[in-house]
């Protein structure tokens, strides 16, 4: 199946400092890589989607400048955690889906535990 | 506004057995649904899918069910097996949306007890 590569899984870091989280298709060109946050015990919220050489769009409530969003090439898309604070700590987790017409299936990274002390 | 609902948090299952997990929606455009697993620290992993012209589909152990007048889908697993405890996510898009993302249930937690 389609892999899906996230890194890093576990960031641990102070306050004020900012994070990138990548992530890759390996085996497929994701025209479209989605970004989502898990808070404990809750469903995934998705945060903004990204295609390829455009902006990404974010969903209602989701900071622009906070969480900056790069997708430069069709197999890497990027997350940072601007100035990152302790309510930023979360579970971030990617996906991405290749080219499609008709409905796919997203595939996805195994997340990054970010912890901001 | 939780337009995708799992209401049973959790669900213990004898191995062997079936199990048999649900999943309600409220938006008529969604028109494709999915089936993710979820082990703890690791992202999703897709199972199975079905588009709403079905009300059926099955692949190995699973099969999802689709009644659409009920906006109500299930996943059966049968015979369930102690490696299937997880937390399974419901998920729906709808095809004529600009970039069919994907609405989450909140899950439930299945463990298959050997």
């Amino acid at each position: 199946g389609a892999v899906v590569s996230q890194h890093p899984s576990w960031v641990i870091c102070k306050s004020g400092t900012s994070v990138k989280i990548e992530c890759r298709s390996l085996d497929f060109q994701a025209t479209t890589m989605f970004w989502y946050r898990q808070f404990p015990k809750q469903s995934l919220m998705l945060m903004a989607t990204s295609n390829e050489g455009s902006k990404a769009t974010y969903e209602q409530g989701v900071e622009k400048d906070k969480f900056l969003i790069n997708h430069a090439s069709l197999t890497l898309s990027t997350l940072t955690v601007t100035s990152a604070h302790p309510e930023d700590s979360s579970f971030y987790i990617c996906s991405a889906r290749g080219r499609t017409v008709f409905n796919q299936p997203q595939h996805f990274g195994d997340g990054t535990r970010l912890s901001i002390l | 506004d939780q337009q995708v609902k799992q209401n049973s948090p959790s669900l213990s299952v004898q191995e062997g057995r079936i199990s048999i997990l649900n999943c309600d929606y409220t938006n008529s455009m969604f028109d494709y649904f999915l089936w993710y697993k979820k082990y703890p620290a690791e992202g999703p992993t897709f199972l199975i899918s079905i588009s709403s012209i079905k009300d059926k589909n099955e692949d190995g152990r699973f099969t999802v069910f689709l009644n659409k007048s009920a906006k109500h889908l299930s996943l059966h697993i049968v015979p369930s097996q102690p490696g299937d405890s997880a937390v399974y996510f419901c998920a729906a898009s709808s095809y004529g949306g600009a970039t069919n993302k994907l609405i989450f249930g909140t899950g439930t937690l299945l463990a298959v007890q050997p």
